[in-house]
């Protein structure tokens, strides 16, 4: 069965450093997405992405942060300049985008994000 | 935006024993309701998912109702094994890119 991959699994990163998460969503899936998850927090939305295009953000997803498709099969989040709040847990998603409102989202493994 | 509170936060039983979730959200047209069960260090799997249109979904030990009026949804899980002991998240779908708020988790411990 697909599943959505995330690279690496654990990064670890002064502040004020650059990050880039990478995520390999399922094939035939168009919606991709990013959320967090700090330690023994619930998760949170960060950005849903389609048609090579940001169609969704949340407050957290501020100017430090962006995405990108650089080409068919990546999506990644990069943070410009890290935080020490920016620890946790980084989960790519993707869905099918075949039924707006109602697709079932897959979760790919995470990436551990630890700040200095 | 949406808002879904979950209770409880933490919930102990004995193995065999039935176990209940609940959830409300604040978003009348949020229409599709996913339960993650993520077990520690793993990703959120997909447990069971419902949408709007059905009250009530069941794949084997595992329940899911909704109450659309009320805004609430249930968790059902019976027969509950030490295999099921994770943390157990609800989440509401609120716009048409599916985007998924959470609610903050349930800690299920199954007692053998």
């Amino acid at each position: 069965e697909p599943e959505v991959t995330q690279t690496p699994s654990h990064q670890v990163t002064q502040m004020g450093q650059e990050v880039i998460l990478r995520c390999v969503p399922i094939s035939n899936h168009l919606y991709f997405y990013w959320y967090r998850q700090i330690l023994g927090q619930k998760v949170e939305f960060l950005v849903s992405f389609y048609n090579n295009e940001i169609s969704e953000k949340s407050e957290i997803f501020d100017d430090q942060f962006s995405v990108e498709r650089p080409d068919g099969s990546n999506f990644t989040l990069k943070i410009r300049s890290t935080k020490l709040e920016d620890s946790a847990m980084y989960f790519c998603a993707s869905n099918e985008g075949l039924e707006p409102y109602t697709d079932t989202q897959y979760f790919g493994p995470g990436t551990r994000l630890t700040v200095l | 935006g949406e808002n879904v509170e979950q209770h409880p936060s933490t919930l102990s039983v004995q193995e065999g024993d039935s176990a209940v979730i609940k959830c409300t959200y604040s978003d009348s047209a949020s229409n599709y309701f996913p339960w993650y069960k993520q077990e520690l260090g793993k990703r959120p799997q997909l447990i069971i998912d419902i949408r709007s249109n059905v009250g009530e979904k069941k794949d084997q030990r595992i329940a899911v109702t909704l109450n659309k009026t009320a805004k609430h949804f249930s968790l059902h899980i019976t027969e509950t094994q030490p295999e099921d002991s994770a943390v157990y998240f609800c989440a509401a779908s609120w716009n048409r890119y599916s985007t998924l708020t959470f609610g903050k988790g349930t800690m299920l411990l199954v007692s053998p």
